[in-house]
């Protein structure tokens, strides 16, 4: 079954510890991205890749890192999460980043709590 | 400030009828997209729309999109519970590569 999976799916943490929020797709996707979710505040971008050690900042990278080493992995780091950074954080990925076909698959989510 | 805004914030409407929402941005783009969430999952697609076209349906949903204006809508038709869900617009914007913007969403509660 073609998906993205994201690990955890929840997750409470405090402030200072680092974390890593896994995503993968088994579908051979060139393009990943990272958003957080916010009420009022739809989905921002944080970080994106266009393929294999290749990432670009989104609209809010600020706080966090990610890495592109294989494909099918796109792991979301907080070096020191700070409470402002407790959202909803869905990956997402297309197949490619080409104007004619642009849809996105989403993972389920992780929701992250940092006290 | 965002580029896809929404309107209405929220929709409560009875099985059967149409929904319709919309959406503004604010600079040039190549593509306009419409996503489904329900309640806290992640986004499922419903459909993308060109700079280059004007219409698009897909079952019961039916997109426009007016560049002169900077808008598009979505109309879903004989509504049905099971479109109860939050709805977005993503803009693609054709100067910034790679980036897609999404609005805060129109919440539809479709009730029996």
């Amino acid at each position: 079954e073609a998906q993205v999976t994201q690990n955890p799916r929840y997750l409470i943490t405090v402030t200072g510890k680092k974390l890593t929020v896994t995503c993968s797709q088994n579908m051979n996707h060139e393009y990943m991205s990272w958003y957080r979710q916010d009420p009022g505040l739809g989905l921002r971008q944080i970080y994106y890749s266009m393929n294999v050690e290749v990432t670009d900042k989104g609209d809010v990278p600020e706080g966090y890192k990610v890495s592109r080493k294989e494909k099918r992995n796109f792991p979301l780091i907080l070096e020191s999460p700070s409470p402002n950074q407790t959202s909803l954080y869905f990956c997402a990925s297309s197949e490619a980043f080409d104007r004619a076909r642009y849809e996105q698959y989403f993972g389920p989510g992780t929701r992250l709590t940092v006290t | 400030s965002q580029q896809g805004e929404e309107d209405p914030q929220a929709l409560s409407i009875q099985e059967g009828e149409n929904a319709t929402m919309n959406c503004s941005y604010k600079t040039s783009i190549n593509n306009l997209q419409w996503y489904r969430q329900n309640s806290g999952r992640g986004l499922v697609h419903l459909i993308l729309i060109r700079s280059n076209e004007r219409e698009k349906h897909s079952g019961r949903l039916r997109v426009t999109l007016d560049t002169s204006k900077k808008s598009s809508s979505l109309l879903i038709t004989a509504s049905r519970a099971a479109d109860t869900a939050s709805y977005f617009c993503a803009t693609d914007l054709t100067d910034s590569w790679g980036k897609l913007q999404f609005g805060a969403g129109t919440q539809v509660v479709v009730t029996p």
